[in-house]
């Protein structure tokens, strides 16, 4: 069975730095894309990027482009998304992506989601 | 691409039939099979019900359907079930980028 299980609920000064986690399990972890899909509260899906764990190569979408990393580390199955100074506007609800394979990004599964706040 | 376009509600009685429109460019919906469509209930974490415009996956109800004309793709849901009220959410996508519509509500009356 496939699982993507992400780190907890975080709370954030403005200027912080963070690093949320998603440990995958149950296919193989490094032949498949994984990504995050942003969700503020209140709105709609917005995707972030994908990380390739067998290359490490990535994809960024063009918002979130020099504003975020996404890496992966196959040794232990896990991707992650990091900031280096947190903004206000980066409070939402994060989710982990797989991507199903073939071409175009298609996320058959989700995690959980892991809801950053950020505030002062 | 900009983000795509998706009437903000839709609404439907139990036992009937319901489409969602997803509107784009052509640089967005212009592609031959690049559209997805996921539900999102209150709360929880979306799941893919259709991909590639008219696919299932594995465990989907076949009352999900998906088509797409042009630069307009449709998710159609028939047989209406109280349990399909949520939010759902069309996307595209190439294999450098995928950008998601603005979502619309289902409620079922």
């Amino acid at each position: 069975e496939v699982q993507l299980v992400q780190s907890g609920a975080e709370v954030k000064k403005p200027g912080e730095s963070l690093k949320i986690s998603c440990k995958s399990s149950g296919y193989s972890f490094a032949i498949y894309w994984i990504g995050w899909v942003r969700q503020m509260p209140g709105k709609g899906l917005e995707w972030m990027g994908m990380v390739y764990p067998g290359d490490s190569d990535t994809r960024y979408g063009p918002s979130f482009q020099g504003q975020v990393t996404i890496s992966a580390d196959k040794s232990i199955t896990t991707a992650y998304l990091q900031w280096n100074s947190l903004k206000a506007s980066d409070t939402a609800m994060y989710y982990c992506v797989k991507h199903r394979g073939g071409n175009g990004w298609r996320f058959d599964y989700w995690g959980q989601g892991t809801l950053v706040t950020v505030s002062s | 691409q900009s983000a795509l376009t998706q009437p903000a509600s839709v609404s439907g009685s139990p036992g009937q039939s319901i489409t969602i429109s997803c509107t784009g460019t052509s640089s967005d919906l212009g592609c031959y099979n690049c559209v997805s469509w996921y539900q999102q209930h209150p709360g929880k974490a979306p799941k893919l019900v259709i991909f590639d415009v008219t696919n299932r996956p594995s465990g989907v109800s076949n009352r999900f359907s998906g088509s797409k004309s042009g630069n307009t793709a449709s998710l159609t849901i028939s047989g209406l079930q109280a349990e399909d009220e949520a939010d759902y959410y069309c996307s595209s996508y190439t294999t450098t980028i995928n950008v998601f519509g603005g979502g619309t509500k289902l409620t079922v009356l």
